[in-house]
């Protein structure tokens, strides 16, 4: 079945610096690639997502890269803000396993 | 409405005990979703219902039954529950079962005794 790996498992940044959290899937019948965000306390709730028909998506200060070829898929955010901080997870669906198949998780810490 | 909602919020139940937690969504979403969330990890599939039928059982002990009664509402009855099973119970909808956001709802806190 499908594995998703997510690295690192915990990143501190400074504000305004960057983030790069990258994930890597075992499946290539994978072709969803969501990213949720889960603060403390919270549920979690997508902030992003990438079709495999695509290799970038941006939305204001986030961004995601996907390389079919490799298996990798990545989370970019710029500007960082101390909002920013929470875990956040990438996943891999595809219509041949039918279902969701999260990461480990990013905890990411952005210091003022 | 574009929320799943869920009750009870907190849940401390002994092991003899029976319980059932609840979850609703009015989106019209057809897929419908029971995880398991233990502290600092993802969430864990347990269930999948599709069109009100269950799709995916990931190997949950019998312990854990869920119930779709229509296509707005799920349950989870909880019986002679083990303290391992303490845990955020996540429920969540979809469109469909893959390749659509999921949306999650704000869990119920179980603590067994």
């Amino acid at each position: 079945g499908e594995n998703v790996e997510q690295h690192p498992s915990t990143l501190s940044v400074q504000e305004g610096d960057s983030a790069v959290i990258k994930c890597t899937y075992s499946d290539s019948a994978s072709n969803y690639f969501p990213w949720y965000k889960q603060e403390l306390g919270k549920r979690p709730q997508l902030i992003i997502d990438i079709r495999s028909n695509v290799g970038e998506k941006k939305d204001q200060r986030i961004a995601v890269t996907l390389n079919k070829t490799a298996k990798h898929f990545s989370l970019h955010i710029t500007e960082t803000q101390p909002e920013d901080s929470a875990v956040y997870f990438c996943a891999a669906s595809s219509t041949s396993y039918d279902k969701v198949i999260f990461g480990p998780g990013t905890s990411l810490s952005v210091i003022p | 409405d574009t929320e799943v909602t869920q009750t009870p919020k907190h849940l401390v139940m002994g092991m003899t005990n029976k319980k059932s937690l609840k979850c609703e969504q009015h989106m019209g979403h057809r897929a419908m979703y029971w995880y398991k969330q233990k502290a600092k990890k993802p969430p864990e599939l347990m269930f999948v219902y599709s069109y009100e039928k269950l799709s995916i059982n990931e190997s949950v002990p019998s312990r854990f039954s869920p119930e779709c009664p229509n296509s707005s509402l799920l349950n989870l009855h909880l019986h002679a529950l083990q303290p391992e099973d303490s845990a955020l119970y996540l429920c969540a909808s979809s469109p469909e079962t893959s390749r659509s956001e999921q949306f999650f709802g704000p869990g119920t806190r179980l603590t067994v005794l």
